[in-house]
């Protein structure tokens, strides 16, 4: 089974607080992701990253930044934390370049900024 | 530019009712469908996808989509929903690299 796993289920920081957020995906998938998941907003595509060390911006990168330094470990970084950023944040991992592969998903981490 | 569109926020049945969730999406390229379901508390899951052939596809659960090319949708159906179909159902089409998603469905089954 493929497996993508997050680091916290939940955490709660303070504004102006530097946060990581870690995903760990065991099937040697070359791409990786970041969502924010928010009430009627579906997912929201922060980062992406297609290779080591490769990095590209998705719909709302802003407030964020992102580290891939091995092919099986995405980070998301929140630099500054702000109460905009309480929502749940979900990392995915895929097979290849685009085409027909599905996405697979850790089980979230809900962050409340205070 | 590419976009999924899911018609119903909510949606509200009763146990044994027939359900069809709307899809539409707008990509240039050729077309991968998919659906997912996230169950409260539960990570999002692949509930079933089309890539080429038939444009009926079934999934797990008793979940099935039609694929329409002519009327760009991807509607998700099933004849008699459960309690347990309680979740949030999300609509994606592959794009270059990631998939792009519409807003979700939140479905709730009444016992």
């Amino acid at each position: 089974d493929v497996k993508v796993t997050q680091s916290s289920r939940y955490l709660v920081k303070r504004t102006g607080e530097k946060v990581f957020l870690e995903c760990v995906q065991d099937m040697d998938h070359e791409n990786m992701f970041w969502y924010r998941q928010d009430p009627g907003l579906g997912l929201r595509l922060i980062y992406f990253s297609y290779d080591v060390k490769m990095k590209e911006k998705g719909d709302i990168p802003e407030g964020y930044s992102v580290s891939r330094e091995k092919k099986e470990r995405f980070s998301l970084i929140l630099e500054s934390a702000s109460t905009n950023q309480t929502s749940m944040y979900l990392c995915a991992s895929r097979p290849f370049r685009g085409g027909g592969t599905e996405a697979f998903f850790g089980q979230g981490t809900r962050l409340t900024v205070v | 530019a590419q976009s999924v569109s899911q018609h119903n926020h909510h949606v509200i049945l009763s146990e044994a009712a027939s359900l069809e969730l709307g899809c539409n999406y707008s990509y240039g390229g050729t077309v991968n469908l998919f659906w997912y379901v996230q169950y409260p508390g539960q990570h999002l899951q692949l509930l079933l996808k089309y890539f080429s052939g038939d444009p009926l596809v079934k999934g797990i659960k008793g979940f099935e989509a039609e694929f329409i090319k002519s009327k760009f949708s991807f509607n998700l159906r099933k004849p008699s929903v459960q309690w347990s179909d309680t979740a949030e159902y999300f609509c994606a089409v592959n794009g270059n690299y990631q998939l792009i998603w519409g807003a979700g469905t939140k479905l709730i089954i009444k016992p």
